[in-house]
């Protein structure tokens, strides 16, 4: 079975990082991509940004460049997203979401630019 | 990059057909057949219900479908059922590797 099987809650205080983990099973780890999204209590979805679990290059959305670092450790089947001097704002659940994709054995892995497995999510409480 | 525009709501009753819009620019909707959509319930993870623009997952149920038209893409369901009542997101490909969601919609079955 696909599952993507996210770290416990966290509680932080302004100005602290947090590291979230997402480990990942019932799939080949390297060959999908994997992205993290975020939702404040009662907002809507926000991407944050992408990681290749081959290759560990990162693409990261404008609003996070300066605070945010994925990676990941093959030897686990884990990517990580750590996010720093958290603020009040950053209040949310932030999941790892896998990028959908089709695989034939003449043409390999073809990328849908969709998220077709959701991990649990993960709330980041930000509170002084 | 700004989020894709949604309307926070629409409704309608059992067995009726609605339409959600997903309004973006030519930056993303309009410069890619790479818009998918969501279905959440509350406390839940999104649902994947449709990707590049008109197809569906195995699974989904062919009374969801999605249509773009310029820098809008839309996603319609018909023969409207209670467990639909949930909230929609649409998400288009933005180019240079990132994405953008859109708002939300909530939709009502009345």
């Amino acid at each position: 079975q696909v599952l993507l099987l996210q770290s416990g809650a966290e509680v932080k205080k302004p100005g602290a990082s947090v590291k979230v983990s997402c480990k990942a099973t019932g799939y080949p780890f390297t060959s999908y991509y994997l992205h993290w999204v975020r939702q404040a209590p009662g907002q809507g979805l926000e991407w944050m940004g992408i990681i290749n679990p081959s290759s560990g290059i990162t693409t990261y959305a404008q609003e996070f460049q300066d605070r945010v670092t994925m990676t990941r450790d093959t030897s686990t089947s884990t990517v990580y997203m750590e996010l720093r001097s958290l603020r009040s704002e950053d209040t949310a659940v932030y999941s790892c979401v896998r990028e959908a994709a089709d695989y034939s054995a003449s043409s390999g892995y073809y990328y849908r630019r969709a998220f077709d497995i959701w991990g649990q999510g993960t709330l980041v409480t930000v509170s002084s | 990059q700004s989020a894709l525009t949604q309307p926070a709501s629409v409704s309608g009753s059992p067995g009726q057909s609605i339409t959600i819009s997903c309004a973006g620019t030519s930056s993303d909707v309009g410069s890619y057949d790479l818009v998918s959509w969501y279905q959440q319930h509350p406390g839940k993870a999104p649902k994947f219900l449709i990707y590049e623009v008109t197809k569906r997952p195995s699974g989904v149920s062919n009374r969801f479908s999605g249509s773009k038209s310029g820098n809008t893409a839309s996603l319609t369901i018909s023969g409207l059922q209670a467990e639909d009542e949930a909230d929609y997101y649409c998400c288009s490909y933005a180019g240079s590797t990132t994405w953008v969601f859109g708002g939300g919609t909530k939709l009502t079955v009345l």
